[in-house]
């Protein structure tokens, strides 16, 4: 079974301009949440979705959205970028909802701000 | 604010011998508790979950909780140099998974051959 795919893999953009990433879960996965990992701060959590609902949401400023269409796969955008944006995004996956559902990761997306 | 804490290390353990990570969590209605390896680089990989007091065996690895103590444990038997890595401990505090999975920074792991 494939995992969890992100992409792009790497991106550069500079401050005040927005992005988008992408993220397909695992073949059946329902629930796709993503995290913010700086050497800084950790692993943070920025939201969660189940069936095309944000469920949860981090501590992050608006700037940080997403969505999530009706085969799962899920965005998630940041507008109006700033230096401390970069990071390593990731995304996890996980069949259902709630605290006994294992959540898997996708290689992640290495965003650079200029 | 809810916190997960570990010793960053770096914790050094020969080759065969037991590694010991431990980790803390201040939240008493967390439900779940998972670890997770990170290698340099990439993105963190599941090892174990576990939801009950008690041992969880998977291997050479064993999970330990005590919700008592908020206190969780991973054991390496048999340490091999490919277990030198970040060990994350993560935990869910099972209000419907309302802020997702609250992870501490991490133990770096060494394995010396």
């Amino acid at each position: 079974k494939a995992g969890v795919t992100q992409t792009p893999r790497y991106l550069i953009k500079t401050r005040g301009q927005q992005v988008t990433l992408s993220c397909s879960p695992i073949s059946g996965h329902r629930s796709v949440s993503w995290y913010q990992q700086t050497p800084g701060q950790g692993l943070q959590f920025l939201f969660e979705y189940f069936s095309e609902t944000q469920r949860n949401k981090g501590n992050f400023p608006g700037r940080f959205s997403g969505r999530q269409f009706s085969n799962s796969r899920s965005e998630m955008n940041v507008s109006t970028l700033e230096l401390g944006d970069s990071a390593l995004y990731l995304c996890a996956s996980s069949f259902g909802q709630g605290p006994y559902n294992e959540q898997f990761f996708g290689p992640g997306t290495r965003l650079t701000v200029l | 604010q809810k916190e997960v804490e570990q010793n960053s290390g770096p914790l050094s353990v020969p080759e065969g011998a037991i590694a010991s990570l431990n980790c803390t969590y201040s939240d008493r209605v967390s439900q779940s508790f998972f670890w997770y390896r990170q290698y340099s680089g990439k993105s963190p990989e599941l090892i174990m979950s576990i939801y009950s007091n008690g041992d969880k065996e998977d291997g050479r690895f064993t999970a330990q909780l005590n919700k008592a103590s908020q206190y969780v444990s991973l054991l390496i038997r048999d340490s091999q140099p490919s277990d030198s890595a970040t060990y994350l401990c993560a935990v869910n505090d099972g209000g419907g998974g309302a802020d997702g999975l609250t992870f501490g920074k991490g133990t770096h792991l060494i394995i010396q051959p």
